[in-house]
């Protein structure tokens, strides 16, 4: 069966320090990748997607970015967090057809 | 770009009673998702349809795909204290090799022993 794993689970960061957080996804091959911001407990946003290695689609224009080195493995980075960058960071999977997506138990940060 | 209504906002039951939410859309989808969120954890796929008008159940919960492919409904019966959560429903329309899912603001649900 397929598992989605983040890490860290929670991370608090001064702001201007950079940021990397990590997701990665077993029992698939070829997955579609995605980025979600949650703020305060609801509405999810959609900041990236990627549906192969070194293919990153951006949502919103921001201060994030985001890398895909490997085919089940996607990273979230920051070269200078701002206090705007706190939230409840989501990654997902689907299959190449995309109907479905699966979530990872999230990464909460706090920009201070 | 397309939006979803999602209503209630919040609701409280008693414990035992039905539970009604549903979504709407401006346009049309092909899939419709409803998920669960737990405070702190991600959201966890409850169920899923790809047919206009199929209904389905998982358990207690029922979800229909609206036959004009712009709404949703999930039905809850018989609440228990740990339905507590955030539900969220969720569209994608896979016109032009989009993957993208729009998602509900979500329904938070209380449960009142």
């Amino acid at each position: 069966s397929q598992t989605i794993h983040q890490w860290p689970a929670t991370l608090v960061q001064p702001v201007g320090s950079p940021l990397s957080l990590e997701c990665t996804v077993e029992g698939t091959s070829n997955p579609n990748l995605y980025w979600y911001r949650q703020a305060a407990g609801r509405g999810l946003q959609l900041l990236f997607y990627s549906v192969g290695i070194g293919q990153i689609s951006s949502e919103v224009p921001q201060n994030l970015s985001a890398s895909r080195p490997q085919d089940r493995q996607f990273i979230l980075s920051s070269k200078k967090l701002l206090l705007s960058d706190s939230g409840f960071y989501l990654c997902a999977w689907s299959t190449g057809t995309g109907e479905t997506q699966y979530f990872g138990p999230g990464t909460r940060l706090l920009v201070l | 770009g397309q939006q979803l209504n999602q209503s209630p906002q919040s609701m409280f039951i008693q414990e035992g009673e039905d539970v009604s939410m549903n979504c709407t859309s401006s346009s049309i989808f092909n899939t419709w998702l409803w998920y669960k969120q737990d405070p702190g954890e991600g959201p966890v796929l409850l169920i899923a349809l790809y047919k206009a008008g199929e209904l389905t159940s998982n358990g207690r919960l029922t979800a229909q795909f609206g036959i004009t492919r712009k709404d949703s409904f999930l039905n809850i019966s018989a609440s228990i204290p740990s339905d507590v959560g955030i539900y969220f429903c969720a569209g994608q329309y896979s016109g032009a090799g989009s993957y993208q899912l729009t998602f509900g603001k979500g329904t938070k649900l209380s449960v009142i022993p």
